[in-house]
């Protein structure tokens, strides 16, 4: 089945560091997501991204759906303690809205 | 305010028994999903359904069976509860116009 490759599996930076992390396919999608996993909780969509090229932000994060229509980065800006958690990027296919998802990004902040 | 709730929160069982998690949600929406997050393996498809009396299997099925006998709710039932089932598990819901919205998820031990 359809595979996301999502980079990296986990970082640990300072606060206020941007941060950048991407999903790469072998599969076209036609709309890619950008979800945020607090503990004990379940994903919470950040950004939905529609068209090939598109740039997208929402306050200090920015996604943007590639070109190809194969991959996409999340970069959240001036990181806070608040933004630890796990990224999920997630590929929605032409029929339906079933999506499939990376393995998630982990992020720790350190203040 | 719409939301996606899911019960129970946490519950442990033995082997051999039958479990049934619930999901109800009240957004309108088509289409619902299920699934499961472990270590490793981020957030696999167990079952999804795109409307009442449809449902599919998803990569992780075998073991589950879900129905669908109205918009609202899409009960996840374990026949025979395996050790390997141990997980958390999350119900999502969306449809053509919305990306997928998540519950809080269901933590499950199986002894």
């Amino acid at each position: 089945g359809q595979q996301l490759n999502q980079s990296p599996q986990s970082m640990f930076i300072q606060e206020g560091e941007d941060v950048s992390m991407n999903c790469t396919s072998s599969s076209i999608f036609n709309t890619w997501l950008w979800y945020k996993q607090d503990p004990g909780e379940g994903p919470v969509l950040l950004i939905a991204l529609y068209k090939a090229g598109e740039l997208t932000s929402n306050g200090r994060l920015t996604a943007q759906f590639g070109i190809t229509r194969k991959d996409s980065f999340l970069n959240i800006s001036a990181s806070i303690p608040s933004d630890v958690g796990i990224y999920f990027c997630a590929g929605q296919l032409s029929n339906g809205n079933k999506l499939v998802f990376g393995a998630g990004t982990i992020l720790r902040v350190k203040s | 305010d719409a939301e996606i709730t899911q019960s129970p929160r946490h519950k442990i069982t033995e082997t051999g028994r039958q479990v049934t998690l619930a999901c109800h949600q009240t957004w309108n929406h088509n289409n619902m999903f299920w699934y499961r997050q472990d270590l490793g393996h981020g957030l696999r498809l167990i079952h999804y359904s795109y409307g009442v009396q449809d449902t599919n299997k998803g990569e992780v099925s075998d073991g589950y069976s879900v129905s669908r006998s109205n918009t609202e709710d899409l009960p996840l039932t374990l026949e025979s509860a395996a050790s390997s089932q141990t997980s958390v598990y999350f119900c999502a819901s969306g449809n053509s116009n919305q990306p997928q919205h998540f519950g809080d998820g269901t933590r499950l031990s199986i002894l």
